[in-house]
């Protein structure tokens, strides 16, 4: 069964970067496209962004696009997400999510998050 | 403001039945396919339903899954306290070329 470990998270003041990382373990993981989801205190989820499977292809939520930048190494099994830019409405536990080999229409597999927090 | 629509919250007894509904549109639902995810406070969401209907194995049978149009319905049967949780419904929406998620329900076990 597949897994995936998200870290870089911390404290960060607005105006600031930080770069997460999430490493995939026990699936293909180069076969599927990979996304960031997010989750403010208290709030619902929101998708952020995800990655083609050879890195060509990138989508971002509008809120996000042109300060967020996701990429993969493959051959590392994972992904990233550098932020910049940071606000206070940045914060968040950031998730990482796949498909499967069961769907590749839904995120099977999650990480247990990182916790981004942006503040003076 | 999520382009999805979901009730706050659903409630029932024990052994009782609830449904959440998912209203979107043809950018989303309408002509893609739907997830359901439930998720436990302070852990990361699970699937219990893909492709509008279809369950992970280890899902009871007790979840169920439908679409019709631009709208979807989470069914739970047989309520029990171990479903208290946040359910969440999500989909890719073609217009925004995002996925997007409902803004969630809350299901309490009375």
């Amino acid at each position: 069964e597949g897994q995936l470990v998200e870290s870089g998270g911390g404290l960060v003041q607005p105006g600031g970067s930080l770069r997460l990382s999430c490493e995939g373990f026990g699936f293909n993981f180069g076969n599927f496209w990979l996304s960031w989801v997010r989750q403010a205190p208290g709030e619902g989820l929101e998708w952020v962004a995800n990655i083609q499977q050879d890195g060509s292809g990138k989508n971002y939520v509008g809120s996000v696009r042109g300060r967020f930048t996701i990429s993969r190494d493959n051959a590392k099994n994972s992904v990233f997400l550098q932020m910049n830019s940071l606000r206070a409405e940045d914060t968040a536990i950031y998730y990482c999510a796949s498909p499967s080999h069961m769907t590749q229409q839904a995120f099977d597999i999650w990480g247990q998050g990182t916790k981004v927090t942006v503040s003076s | 403001q999520s382009v999805l629509t979901q009730p706050p919250s659903v409630s029932a007894a024990p052994g009782q039945k609830v449904t959440i509904s998912c209203s979107g549109s043809s950018s989303n639902i309408g002509n893609n396919y739907v997830a359901w995810y439930q998720q436990l406070p302070g852990t990361a969401p699970k699937v219990f339903i893909y492709e509008n209907n279809k369950r992970p194995s280890g899902i009871p049978d007790r979840f169920s899954g439908s679409k019709s149009g631009a709208s979807a319905t989470l069914g739970i049967t047989g309520l029990q306290t171990g479903d208290e949780a946040d359910y969440y419904c999500g989909g890719w929406d073609n217009g925004l070329g995002a996925y997007v998620f409902g803004p969630g329900t809350k299901v309490t076990v009375l």
